[in-house]
């Protein structure tokens, strides 16, 4: 793979701020997706990043350091509806590799 | 809303049958993705190709074989199935070599007995 790393697990406070990083492999970097998944589903396209800052989307940001081979996703005003899995995926030689998903809890 | 199917979406079948998995997709994309998931677990890369005639291995080793005949098409072959090879296989495709999503199928699910 492409050593994509994020955590395996966050929880979080409907309404609070949950911020979900990932480091990836800069050779052959062509730009890095974050993507949701609930379980027993298909993931379905957040994000987008290939240079470097902040790109915001609603309640979701992303953001990419290119030269630290990081991103990371921030999910804001939580809901349950927010429960899932959010992988992290990058694009090297043109291959787009995902990471193992960090599975976040939003609880009452 | 993404046009990108997948069939069947579930499969039974016994050991050392040959079985193919129907990935088509109505948007002219030129790039196009296998992925296995194991429940929980995360996407390994088996499969991608650039375009017609063109198909490449992926990271994870894979006994299954690919081809690209047509622009939409692009099945994804097991010659003979085994109990390891029980997974969820998704199908993806994406417009461009690089800043477009790729939009997923809905997967097919296997079990091998």
């Amino acid at each position: 793979g492409q050593n994509i790393d994020q955590p395996t697990e966050m929880t979080a406070t409907e309404g609070a701020i949950v911020q979900i990083n990932c480091t990836y492999q800069t050779s052959g970097f062509n730009g890095l997706f974050w993507y949701q998944q609930h379980a027993g589903e298909a993931p379905t396209f957040l994000s987008y990043n290939v240079l470097d800052g902040l790109e915001e989307k609603g309640r979701f940001s992303s953001f990419l350091s290119r030269s630290k081979g990081y991103s990371y996703l921030l999910l804001k005003e939580l809901q349950m509806k927010d429960s899932a899995s959010y992988l992290c995926a990058s694009l090297n030689d043109y291959k787009l590799s995902f990471g193992a998903g960090t599975t976040v809890t939003v609880r009452a | 809303e993404a046009d990108i199917y997948q069939t069947p979406r579930y499969l039974v079948i016994g050991t050392g049958k040959k079985i193919t998995l129907e990935c088509s997709q109505t948007m002219g994309h030129d790039k196009m993705y296998w992925y296995q998931q194991d429940p929980g677990m995360e996407l390994h890369l088996i499969h991608y190709s650039y375009g017609v005639n063109s198909t490449e291995k992926g990271d994870l080793s894979s006994e299954s074989t690919v081809s690209r005949i047509r622009t939409e098409h692009f099945p994804l072959t097991l010659e003979s199935a085994r109990p390891s090879h029980t997974s969820q296989y998704l199908c993806a495709s994406s417009e461009s070599l690089v800043n477009t999503e790729a939009f997923f199928g809905q997967g097919t699910r296997l079990t091998v007995v």
